[in-house]
């Protein structure tokens, strides 16, 4: 059985960049997409993006000049990274395997969470 | 971006009752909708893709319907477990976006 663990500092000061990790096990990170979501505090989730084993990214336009991901193979880990944070990058982030049957995708494996709050 | 509208925003209902979930989406979808189920400080869990299909291990009173515009979540008979928080997402196209949640409370 697959899970996904995310990682990272829960407080990261305004202006900074926040630095996640996921660290993927029970499963080879290959031949998959990895993509990130977030939830602010009593809102609904929000797509951030998503990275291919080969490297290939797709991004939120709404983030896009601040988001960046990637991936190590060898560790079965990827990663986050959003740059110049303010108080309104404060969430629940989730990062999350899109499995494809087909032509479609769907998020059938996520992690449990890990709440980054955006404060100096 | 394709916006997609649920509802209820929330809904009260007993143990034993069939609840029905709208997801209506901007534009047409196809078939790329998935149902998620979400309890606060757990991992969001997929019940259902490609609108109708029923993830495995996932109960049989779970079901999903629609395409194109508009779709619902049907649980036939409530169990005490299934009270939690249900949201729509299309994958029709990035950036994939998801309903803003409907959250089904115990009456």
């Amino acid at each position: 059985q697959v899970r996904l663990q995310e990682s990272g500092p829960g407080l990261v000061k305004p202006s900074e960049t926040l630095s996640l990790t996921c660290t993927v096990s029970g499963a080879s990170i290959s031949s998959f997409y990895w993509n990130w979501i977030r939830q602010p505090a009593g809102k609904g989730l929000e797509w951030i993006g998503r990275i291919y084993t080969s490297g290939n990214t797709n991004y939120n336009p709404s983030l896009k000049s601040r988001v960046s991901m990637s991936v190590d193979r060898s560790k079965n880990q990827f990663f986050l990274n959003l740059r110049s944070v303010t108080a309104a990058d404060t969430a629940v982030y989730y990062c999350a395997r899109a499995y494809v049957s087909g032509s479609y995708d769907y998020f059938d494996s996520w992690g449990q969470g890990t709440l980054v709050t955006v404060s100096s | 971006d394709i916006q997609m509208a649920q509802s209820p925003s929330s809904l009260s209902a007993s143990v034993g009752d069939r609840v029905t979930i709208t997801c209506r989406a901007s534009q047409s979808v196809s078939s790329y909708l998935s149902w998620y189920q979400h309890k606060p400080g757990r991992a969001p869990k997929l019940l259902i893709y490609s609108a109708s299909s029923l993830q495995s291990e996932v109960p049989s009173r779970f079901s999903g319907s629609g395409s194109g515009t508009d779709f619902t979540l049907t649980v036939s008979s409530l169990h005490p477990e299934d009270f939690a928080t249900y949201y729509c997402q299309q994958s029709y196209s990035t950036p994939y976006t998801f309903g803003q949640g409907t959250k089904l409370e115990i009456k």
